[in-house]
């Protein structure tokens, strides 16, 4: 089955660690999204992919870093600078370059910084 | 700025039909109408999305107004599992656009 897979579901660390969360698609799309998510909120993108070896950042990148060397994967890692890194992270991905392309999202990770 | 406004929240009877309304203060003429849901703790599910002229897929149907600042998504027998958030977002199929996701409204289908 095609779709896109984030893991683990749950993630915990103490303050101060970095962490990187994993997100991997074989939908073989070209463009892949991180988004943030807090209780009661919408998203919001943090950083977002267009082509392998390219991200630009989204509205709220700071403290977060990403990589995308391969089409299918596109790890973010949340950076011991992100202040409040508490949340349900979602990772998406769509077919081209266009952002308002159909997206498509993984079942999402939560993370808790004690 | 334009502005997309949903109700914070609505209910229907399991296997009544559930209209969700979404009105835009401005909209341009190439800026689409999407509709994506999220059921709890899970990412947001792709439905159905519009120009102007209404839309029916196998989940749902969209009716745009002739002005486009309306529009309802229209699930013709909700289930349980149509529970969820219900997102309503502009966008246009441009390279410089992205897809903005407010606040929703959270649907609760009654048994």
């Amino acid at each position: 089955d095609g779709g896109i897979t984030q893991s683990p579901k749950y993630l915990f660390r103490k303050e101060g660690q970095n962490v990187t969360l994993s997100c991997e698609q074989n939908l073989n799309h070209d463009a892949m999204y991180w988004y943030r998510q807090d209780p009661g909120q919408g998203l919001r993108l943090i950083y977002y992919s267009q082509i392998v070896n390219d991200f630009q950042k989204g509205d709220i990148a700071e403290g977060y870093s990403v990589s995308r060397e391969k089409k299918e994967s596109f790890p973010l890692t949340v950076t011991s600078a992100q202040k409040n890194p508490t949340a349900f992270y979602l990772c998406a991905s769509s077919v081209g370059g266009v952002r308002t392309d159909t997206q498509y999202f993984g079942p999402g990770t939560r993370l808790t910084v004690l | 700025d334009a502005k997309t406004t949903q109700p914070t929240s609505m209910d229907c009877a399991e296997g009544r039909a559930a209209n969700l309304p979404c009105n835009h203060s401005t909209i341009s003429g190439n800026e689409y109408v999407y509709w994506y849901r999220q059921i709890h703790s899970q990412g947001p599910q792709y439905i159905i999305h519009g120009l102007k002229n209404n839309e029916t897929n196998e989940m749902a149907s969209l009716i745009i107004t002739e002005d486009r600042k309306s529009s309802t998504l229209i699930l013709p027998h909700a289930t349980l599992r149509d529970t969820a958030v219900y997102y309503c977002i502009r966008g246009k199929k441009s390279s410089g656009d992205k897809l903005t996701f407010g606040t929703g409204t959270r649907l609760a289908v009654r048994p």
